[in-house]
């Protein structure tokens, strides 16, 4: 079956624009998480959502939201990006929730100038 | 505060070497610990998946050992080869936190 599919898998903004990336996981699987990847701060989470309601979250600014479609796709928003948004974002989803294995897509390469 | 460390941050062995990796947690108990792999430039692949009340598990050449004693993790490949290369992440997870990777080369 398809694996997870992350659009756009690159993008380039300017700083205070805003930006929305997409998430379709694998069919039948209902949790989907974000993940902001950095070389100097790692992996870090961001949200999980579950049937379209956000159901952890980490410590990120409110700037940082998301949203889960009753189709189980996932849409992550940031406005008023900063230099220090530039990331890979991840997607990752699992049937029931992170204590089951996650498959990752290949991300969403943001650069902010 | 709860942190999550991966022994080193690049690890060179040679062909055919056993591969061992350390994650050590501290200030939390995970149930469960995950081990993934990543290639440059694409997202985490899953390896395996280990249950606090279990010691240790195994898949093909890949070995992981759970110590909650310890809050440790070892994760090893034996039979080493130039495609193992990659970064391996750990995640002791009940809030869905990574390790920062150790970089693994295998050199012909």
């Amino acid at each position: 079956k398809a694996g997870v599919t992350q659009t756009p898998r690159y993008l380039i903004k300017t700083r205070g624009q805003q930006v929305t990336l997409s998430c379709s996981p694998i069919s039948g699987h209902r949790s989907v998480s974000w993940y902001q990847q950095t070389p100097g701060q790692g992996l870090q989470f961001l949200f999980e959502y579950f049937s379209e309601t956000q159901r952890n979250k980490g410590n990120f600014p409110g700037r940082f939201s998301g949203r889960q479609f009753s189709n189980s796709r996932s849409e992550m928003n940031v406005s008023t990006l900063e230099l220090g948004d530039s990331a890979l974002y991840l997607c990752a989803s699992s049937f029931d929730g992170p204590n089951q294995p996650q498959h990752f897509g290949d991300g969403t390469r943001l650069s902010i100038l | 505060s709860q942190k999550i460390e991966q022994n080193s941050e690049a690890l060179n062995i040679q062909e055919g070497k056993t591969a061992t990796l350390t994650c050590n947690y501290t200030n939390y108990s995970p149930a469960y610990l995950q081990w993934y792999r990543q290639d440059p430039g694409r997202g985490p692949v899953f390896l395996l998946l280990i249950r606090e009340n279990e010691k240790e598990k195994r898949k093909e050449r890949l070995k992981v050992t759970f110590d909650t004693t310890l809050k440790q993790s070892l994760f090893h490949i034996t039979a080493s080869q130039p495609a193992d290369s990659a970064t391996y992440l750990c995640a002791p997870s009940n809030d869905m936190r990574f390790g920062a990777g150790t970089r693994l080369t295998v050199k012909p």
